[in-house]
C-alpha cells in the first residue's frame, strides 16, 4: 500500500466548474498536508497547506481535510483553463520526519 | 517569502563528464534540502535527503558515489552527477524544508541531457 494514493486522472472538468481532486492517506499519525501544483515541465509549486480537520479556503481553493477517514481532497472553483496542470497531495508524518508525495492527479479544464 | 533558486536551469554535456547542480534557499535557512528526479510524465522520486553538516541520506537504487550531495551551508545544497550517461538525462529538483509544518518549498529545476 502507498503512504498517499490519488487517482491518476485525467480529470476533465468545463471552464466555471468545481474540480474535486481527492487523496487517501496510510500513516494515521500524519500532521501536515499539502496540496502541489505542477505545470507541465515545470518544478511543483505549494498552493495550499492544511493541519486541523475541515475547510481551509484562499480564493479559488479549498482544503478539506478528514483525520478520521484519512482523506484529503482539494476543491476549485470556477475552473480556468489555467488551472490544467498535475496536482500533486503530500503528506508529512509524526514530528515531521518523512513526507510522502503521491503520483498525481492531472486535471484539464475545457474552455 | 520561502524562494528556493536553482543553477543552471538547463545543461548539455557530454557523455563520461561531471555537472553540479546547486539548490540555495534564498529567504530561509535550510537545514534539511531534498534531491528529486522526474522522467516525462511520470511522478517525481526523491534521490536523496541532505542535512546540513552532514552526510546525505540516500534512498533504495540511488548510487551515492554516482550522484555526490553536500550541504555545506544552510543555504546551499549541491548535487553533482559524476561521470554521466545518456540515461541520467532527466529532470533534477531540488527542494527545501521550510520552517512551519516541514513543507517543502521547490527550486525550478535543472533539465540534463547527456549526449
Amino acid at each position: 500500500q502507498k503512504e498517499v494514493e490519488q487517482n491518476s486522472g485525467p480529470l476533465s472538468v468545463p471552464e466555471g466548474a468545481i474540480a474535486s481532486l481527492n487523496c487517501t492517506y496510510s500513516d494515521r499519525g500524519s500532521q501536515s498536508f499539502f496540496w502541489y501544483r505542477q505545470y507541465s515541465g515545470k518544478s511543483p509549486e505549494l498552493i495550499m497547506s492544511i493541519y486541523s480537520n475541515g475547510d481551509k479556503e484562499d480564493g479559488r481553493f479549498t482544503a478539506q481535510l478528514n483525520k478520521a477517514s484519512q482523506y484529503v481532497s482539494l476543491l476549485i472553483r470556477d475552473s480556468q483553463p489555467s488551472d490544467s496542470a498535475t496536482y500533486l497531495c503530500a503528506v508529512n508524518g509524526y514530528n515531521f520526519n518523512k513526507f510522502y508525495f503521491g503520483s498525481g492527479t492531472k486535471l484539464n479544464v475545457k474552455p | 517569502g520561502a524562494v528556493v533558486s536553482q543553477h543552471p536551469s538547463r545543461v548539455i554535456c557530454k557523455s563520461g563528464t561531471s555537472v553540479k547542480i546547486e539548490c540555495r534557499s534564498l529567504d530561509f535557512q535550510a537545514t534539511t534540502m531534498f534531491w528529486y528526479r522526474q522522467f516525462p510524465k511520470q511522478s517525481l522520486m526523491l534521490m536523496a535527503t541532505s542535512n546540513e553538516g552532514s552526510k546525505a541520506t540516500y534512498e533504495q537504487g540511488v548510487e551515492k558515489d554516482k550522484f555526490l550531495i553536500n550541504h555545506a551551508s544552510l543555504t546551499l545544497s549541491t548535487l553533482t552527477v559524476t561521470s554521466a550517461h545518456p540515461e541520467d538525462s532527466s529532470f533534477y529538483i531540488c527542494s527545501a524544508r521550510g520552517l512551519v509544518r516541514g513543507e517543502q518549498y521547490f527550486g525550478p529545476g535543472t533539465r540534463l541531457t547527456v549526449t
